[in-house]
């Protein structure tokens, strides 16, 4: 099944402790993002890749650290979280950065930081 | 700026009745829109998307959606609403640039009653 993976779904942990969000594609997409989703603002990106080892922000990257190594690998790292990192994350993937291309998400990390 | 409005936080329908959920945008250059849903506790589900040609769209789940280059606007419809349709609905614009982002509005609660 064409998918998105994410793992952890759940994550609870204490600010500084750093962390990383794995995210999979099996579509052999070369685009893929992180978005993170906060009441009343919508999704908003942290940081896309357009291929391997390519990567670059979006709108809101302080705080976050991705890698891009292998073509259906994106982890998203936190070195050292903050209580104002506590967000819904999605991973999402597309066959290319072109836009009129559809971008599928994965099922979402909920992240507490305490 | 690029945006894109949902101007109503949530919408209440009676199952059988035809529902809108609305939404407009202000992008430069030609838009690529897209309209995605969130069940509860699930990632986004693409629905359909605009690239060009006829301007009603027709998607999954018996939805469309009507594009209009005056308004402008994207707005989401269905003639005959369903309970399981009961969900969170996201209109996006992705406006062509390579960083394939893209850009969500704050998302619309569509409640359908019984």
């Amino acid at each position: 099944e064409a998918q998105v993976t994410q793992n952890p779904r759940y994550l609870i942990t204490v600010t500084g402790k750093k962390l990383t969000v794995t995210c999979s594609q099996n579509m052999n997409h070369e685009y893929m993002s992180w978005y993170r989703q906060d009441p009343g603002l919508g999704l908003r990106q942290i940081y896309y890749s357009m291929n391997v080892e390519v990567t670059d922000k979006g709108d809101v990257p302080e705080g976050y650290k991705v890698s891009r190594k292998e073509k259906r690998n994106f982890p998203l790292i936190l070195e050292s979280p903050s209580p104002n990192q506590t967000s819904l994350y999605f991973c999402a993937s597309s066959l290319i950065a072109g836009a009129p291309d559809t971008q599928y998400f994965g099922p979402g990390t909920r992240l507490t930081v305490l | 700026a690029q945006s894109v409005a949902q101007p109503e936080d949530q919408v209440n329908v009676a199952e059988g009745n035809p529902l809108t959920v609305k939404c407009t945008y202000s992008v430069s250059g030609n838009p690529y829109l897209f309209w995605y849903v969130q069940y509860p506790n699930r990632g986004l589900q693409f629905l359909l998307k605009y690239i060009t040609g006829d301007n009603l769209v027709k998607g999954s789940y018996g939805f469309e959606a009507e594009f209009n280059k005056s308004q402008p606007s994207f707005h989401l419809k269905k003639p005959s609403a369903l309970v399981s349709d009961s969900a969170l609905y996201f209109c996006a614009v992705n406006h062509g640039g390579s960083q394939g982002n893209l850009i969500f509005g704050k998302g619309t609660k569509l409640s359908v009653k019984p």
